[in-house]
């Protein structure tokens, strides 16, 4: 079955600064990509998505990249915020959206004053 | 929006105890799933149902069983708790492929089996 690793575990970044998340799947059949955020305390929420047909997306502050042939994905937070403090994961699916995911081991990200 | 919600926030029971968590979504999702969340593990599939009274396992099912006898609703079942099954457990929802995207989470349970 499909394996997503995710790197680092932990990341501290102070205010302003950029904050990268890598990950990496092992089925070349993967075609979604989402990334969940998690505050203390809250259930994942989905913040951006790609899908095996673009290599970048953006929204606002955050943006995922894609590399289909070394089979890795990313993810860009700019001028971090303190909010932006949370469990970041990653995840891979087959056939879309909708069907079952498969999550990396998760992100713990903190924005430093 | 759409709302996922998970009967008990905090459960204690003991060893050996046949467990019930309950999952129920209001907005006429076809696919459900378990997940349990423990640190440093991520989010690991427990099992999943893409239709009524459909199943599959996921990754981790041993221990695990569900139903899903009507669409809204979604439950795992622990047999006989253990105390490795002590751990937060997630569900979600979502609509198939070709739809909308993405994952709709409850609050989760937080399980201690002593």
């Amino acid at each position: 079955g499909e394996n997503v690793e995710q790197h680092p575990s932990t990341l501290s970044v102070q205010e302003g600064d950029s904050a990268v998340i890598k990950c990496t799947y092992s089925d070349s059949a993967s075609n979604y990509f989402p990334w969940y955020k998690q505050e203390l305390g809250k259930r994942p929420q989905l913040i951006i998505d790609i899908r095996s047909n673009v290599g970048e997306k953006k929204d606002q502050r955050i943006a995922v990249t894609l590399n289909k042939t070394a089979k890795h994905f990313s993810l860009h937070i700019t001028e971090t915020q303190p909010e932006d403090s949370a469990v970041y994961f990653c995840a891979a699916s087959k056939g879309g959206g909708g069907n079952k995911l498969t999550f990396g081991t998760g992100t713990q990200l903190k924005v430093e004053l | 929006d759409v709302k996922v919600t998970q009967s008990s926030r905090y459960l204690v029971k003991r060893t050996g105890e046949k467990v019930f968590l309950e999952c129920v979504q209001d907005m006429d999702h076809e696919n459900m799933f378990w997940y349990r969340q423990d640190p440093g593990l991520g989010l690991r599939l427990i099992y999943f149902s893409y239709d009524v009274k459909m199943k599959e396992k996921g990754d981790i099912p041993e221990g695990y069983s569900v139903s899903r006898e009507k669409k809204e609703r979604f439950s795992l079942i622990l047999e006989s708790a253990s105390t490795n099954q002590t751990s937060m457990y997630l569900c979600a929802s979502s609509f198939p492929q070709g739809r909308r995207v993405g994952y709709t989470f409850g609050s989760g349970t937080r399980l201690t089996v002593v």
